[in-house]
């Protein structure tokens, strides 16, 4: 079983739609999570951290369930640019690296 | 200013050589990180440092070789370029090991011919 797993998509919605994405982890003892947000071709850029009350920042959304070990993020009113791979993101103390999911893929249309 | 910074962008070599791949961050961040992003666009990690010292190596061959001068460089070197290392390599630092998040630099996008 991969440690953090994504459905890779794509998920093809039209502008304006709201669009969640669900990531599982296997390591119990994970302690921090992110979403990250990846362009074509460029670097992973922090989109936001996932707190165990929830957290909400502009459109986006990202809950956090540590009983079954899963985290969400949701984009309200999407947008042309909102299109990328969202990756999901597990980091403990104790392995002292950050986990990558394999990303999801959302492309926004008109 | 750029936090994260690495170089060459691209890298286009022949199998067989060796290249060198730099990285520095000026965040004055404790630990930084090489990954590996392939052609399915998996990140994987591939060393960790923190204050200059190893703390992650994920089973990666030999040829690969980090070095980290002080807490704001993490270089790669690489021995000996195979057909199966063409792939973008992200440097990236964190303020704390392990429970933090990460910047990432631009990538180098390296090409084994």
């Amino acid at each position: 079983r991969k440690e953090v797993e994504q459905d890779p998509g794509p998920f093809n919605v039209p502008e304006g739609a709201t669009v969640a994405f669900n990531c599982t982890y296997s390591n119990s003892a994970s302690q921090s999570f992110f979403w990250y947000r990846q362009d074509c071709r460029k670097e992973p850029k922090l989109l936001m951290s996932v707190y165990s009350s929830g957290n909400e920042d502009g459109r986006f959304t990202a809950q956090l369930n540590r009983a079954s070990q899963y985290i969400s993020l949701l984009i309200r009113d999407s947008k042309l640019s909102d299109s990328a791979t969202y990756l999901c993101v597990v980091t403990s103390l104790t392995a002292s690296k950050l986990t990558f999911g394999t990303g999801t893929r959302l492309q926004v249309t008109l | 200013d750029t936090a994260v910074s690495q170089t060459p962008k691209y890298l286009v070599t022949q199998m067989g050589n060796d290249k060198s791949i730099k990285c520095e961050q000026n965040l004055g961040h404790d630990t930084m990180y090489w990954y590996k992003q392939d052609s399915k666009k998996f990140l994987k990690i591939m060393f960790s440092y923190n204050n200059k010292e190893l703390i992650i190596n994920e089973t990666v061959p030999n040829r690969f070789s980090p070095k980290s001068p002080d807490k704001a460089h993490l270089n790669l070197h690489i021995n000996s370029l195979e057909l199966g290392d063409s792939a973008v390599y992200f440097c990236a630092s964190s303020r704390e090991q392990g429970n933090t998040e990460a910047f990432f630099g631009q990538g180098t996008r390296l090409t084994v011919v």
